[in-house]
């Protein structure tokens, strides 16, 4: 079955402009957690949606926000970009029962802010 | 906040020679990931431990969940070039949840 997909894949924006990145989960998968991956702070948490609503919540401003559709599909905004915004965007899908946690990755999203 | 630490940073090796990382944490978690990157994709998932004490192999890797809770380790058995990546270990909190804390990721090359 395919895998989560993540869209774009590259993506150049200015400071002060805003970016959406896309997230396609496993089908059946409900669960979508989203990542900032950079050399200096590694992998760090986001969000987590689940049922369209958001479940948890990383330590990031309030310029970091996200969505869930129906279809589980994901989106996450960030608006005003800062030059440290820079970052591989990873998005995570995930069954997410009790007897399961298990975390499957997109490709990422490289965002480079100028 | 939560952290994992994770060693060695990097290793270089031979081909053949196995290798042999940890995470630790000063926290109890009830499940531990291990996760391999390489460089332009997202990580892939390699093994996952749910029990304290568990041992489970994916062909040439090994992990194990250790007894205290707090740790755990991979092996991976005669190496080949292909293994090359980053290997980060990861923790998720209890019950059903997709929010993960990952190690800071040992660097590992592999001369032919």
């Amino acid at each position: 079955k395919a895998g989560v997909t993540q869209t774009p894949r590259y993506l150049i924006k200015t400071r002060g402009q805003q970016v959406t990145l896309s997230c396609s989960p496993i089908s059946g998968h409900r669960s979508v957690s989203w990542y900032q991956q950079t050399p200096g702070q590694g992998l760090q948490f986001l969000f987590e949606y689940f049922s369209e609503t958001q479940r948890n919540k990383g330590n990031f401003p309030g310029r970091f926000s996200g969505r869930q559709f129906s279809n589980s599909r994901s989106e996450m905004n960030v608006s005003t970009l800062e030059l440290g915004d820079s970052a591989l965007y990873l998005c995570a899908s995930s069954l997410v029962d009790l007897m399961n946690t298990e975390a499957f990755f997109g490709q990422g999203t490289r965002l480079t802010v100028v | 906040g939560q952290q994992l630490n994770q060693s060695p940073q990097s290793m270089f090796i031979q081909e053949g020679e196995d290798v042999s990382m940890n995470c630790t944490s000063s926290s109890i978690f009830n499940t531990w990931l291990w996760y391999k990157q390489e460089p332009g994709e997202g990580p892939v998932l390699l093994i996952a431990l749910y029990k304290a004490g568990e041992l489970t192999s994916n062909g040439r890797l090994t992990a194990q969940f250790g007894i205290t809770r707090k740790d755990s380790f991979l092996n991976i058995s005669a190496s080949i070039p292909s293994d090359v990546g980053i290997y980060f270990c990861a923790v998720t909190y209890g019950g059903a949840t997709n929010k993960l804390i990952f190690g800071t990721g040992t660097l590992l090359a592999v001369q032919p």
